[in-house]
């Protein structure tokens, strides 16, 4: 149980266009989820909180009008990088919480790899 | 200062070698702490759980240190298929959200 799916797991695109990364909490509803960035022989760092029905909210310093997040379902998140540039070619990945698991609950997608060129 | 600490290593140990890592950590309100595993290019998963008492799971044991905050993380008979980055992981003060440290490599040669 709790899987989360994650897609695409890599996409490469042309600087200056979007991209779309959604985020499925296949077995269980999670009215959170969380948006991660890694960069190379770095740690994950939290991006912004997804919540169901309102608005995401976005840790210090990250831009919420280049990340555009969307939460319109208890099983799905979206994360639209706006306008990409090399710069934003990282490792995200997605995790949702599942109150009625162990470990507070978190479970992480497999992550999309993006190439910004 | 980080809200959680770690040594990046790498850590190169033979098979069957003992090797433990620490984390540190600032926010002394933490009451559970969690090893997560994550190999190149993946997710991470997790390994285990750290609550006062410790934990013990197998070849892996988790210790807390609350006077000294810090959590370890010990391998007893280490496999070639523990090689990855092992992240510390703490939630943050009256949140439910996770802090990352950067993770300690280990790397476990034949």
């Amino acid at each position: 149980g709790a899987v989360v799916s994650q897609h695409p797991s890599w996409v490469i695109c042309k600087s200056g266009t979007s991209v779309k990364i959604e985020c499925r909490s296949l077995d269980f509803q999670a009215t959170t989820m969380f948006w991660y960035r890694q960069f190379p022989k770095q740690s994950l760092m939290l991006m912004a909180t997804s919540n169901e029905g309102s608005k995401a909210t976005y840790e210090q310093g990250v831009e919420k009008d280049k990340f555009l997040i969307n939460h319109a379902s208890l099983t799905l998140s979206t994360l639209t990088v706006t306008s990409a540039h090399p710069e934003d070619s990282s490792f995200y990945i997605c995790s949702a919480r599942d109150l009625n698991r162990d470990g507070l609950g978190y479970t992480f997608g497999s992550g999309t790899r993006l190439t910004v060129v | 200062r980080k809200e959680v600490e770690q040594d990046p290593g790498p850590f190169n140990v033979p098979e069957g070698a003992t090797v433990a890592f620490n984390c540190t950590y600032s926010n002394s309100a933490s009451q559970s702490f969690f090893w997560y595993r994550q190999d190149c290019r993946k997710e991470p998963k997790l390994l285990m759980s750290v609550y006062s008492s410790g934990n013990e799971d197998g070849r892996f044991t988790a210790q807390l240190n609350r006077a000294s905050q810090y959590i370890s993380l010990l391998i007893r008979d280490s496999k070639l298929s523990d090689s990855a980055t092992y992240l510390c992981v703490a939630p943050k003060r009256n949140t439910d959200k996770l802090i990352f440290g950067t993770g300690t490599r280990l790397q476990v040669f034949p």
